[in-house]
């Protein structure tokens, strides 16, 4: 129940196309679902984060579509560019500190 | 400044040897944490402080040993390590406990236990 799920494990994505990561849980107390953003030797950095009220948030060329009824939001990337190849995890908090993490995907970005 | 700075950036120590890991946060964040990151794996969360008091432990072994010597900065004592300790060690910080305000997170030092 405390488990988050993230597909796919890896994605390749020509540039200009959409890149899109899915993620499902199950706990409904998650009440904060961020993106993370890391790349290779580096931090995770939060990307975008959304509140289970909001069905959709934007920034950029990020948004995150929440589906409370089916306990699944996603990360879109629209006009995917080779600099947004990293790794991506999405998460979930339960409690007061604790973040759930997905298991991450391996996004490419091909010129 | 929203940087969270950790030193040293790789870090190669022997089993029986003693080392600190530093972190350094000048955004006036309250709350400031380690985690532990293994290849191709998520973050996994090893010490929360709130107010520089120890406030989550999650059951790490004793080998580490955290300190809080102020509100800036944020130390990991190794001592004793495992070849399986091998990782990535993050430090983040938030404003406040709770992690709905932002969580930044350090460059990381790469730690490899020989």
């Amino acid at each position: 129940q405390q488990q988050v799920k993230q597909s796919p494990q890896s994605l390749i994505v020509q540039k200009g196309g959409i890149s899109i990561i899915n993620c499902a849980y199950e706990n409904t107390a998650f009440d904060y679902f961020p993106w993370y953003q890391q790349f290779p030797g580096k931090g995770p950095a939060l990307l975008i984060a959304i509140r289970p009220d909001v069905s959709e948030k934007k920034e950029g060329r990020f948004t995150i579509s929440f589906n409370k009824s089916a306990k699944q939001f996603s990360l879109h990337i629209m006009d995917s560019q080779p600099g947004d190849s990293a790794t991506y995890f999405c998460a979930a908090r339960f409690g007061n500190y604790q973040l759930i993490w997905g298991a991450g995907t391996k996004l490419i970005i091909k010129p | 400044d929203t940087e969270v700075t950790q030193t040293p950036k790789h870090l190669v120590m022997g089993m029986t040897n003693k080392k600190s890991l530093k972190c350094e946060q000048h955004m006036g964040h309250r709350a400031m944490y380690w985690y532990k990151q293994k290849a191709k794996k998520p973050p996994e969360l090893m010490f929360v402080y709130s107010y520089e008091k120890l406030s989550i432990n999650e059951s790490v072994p004793s080998r580490f040993s955290p300190e809080c010597p102020n509100s800036s900065l944020l130390n990991l004592h190794l001592h004793a390590l495992q070849p399986e300790d091998s990782a990535l060690y993050l430090c983040a910080s938030s404003q406040a406990y709770l992690l709905n305000t932002e969580a930044f997170f350090g460059q990381g030092t790469r730690l490899t236990v020989v």
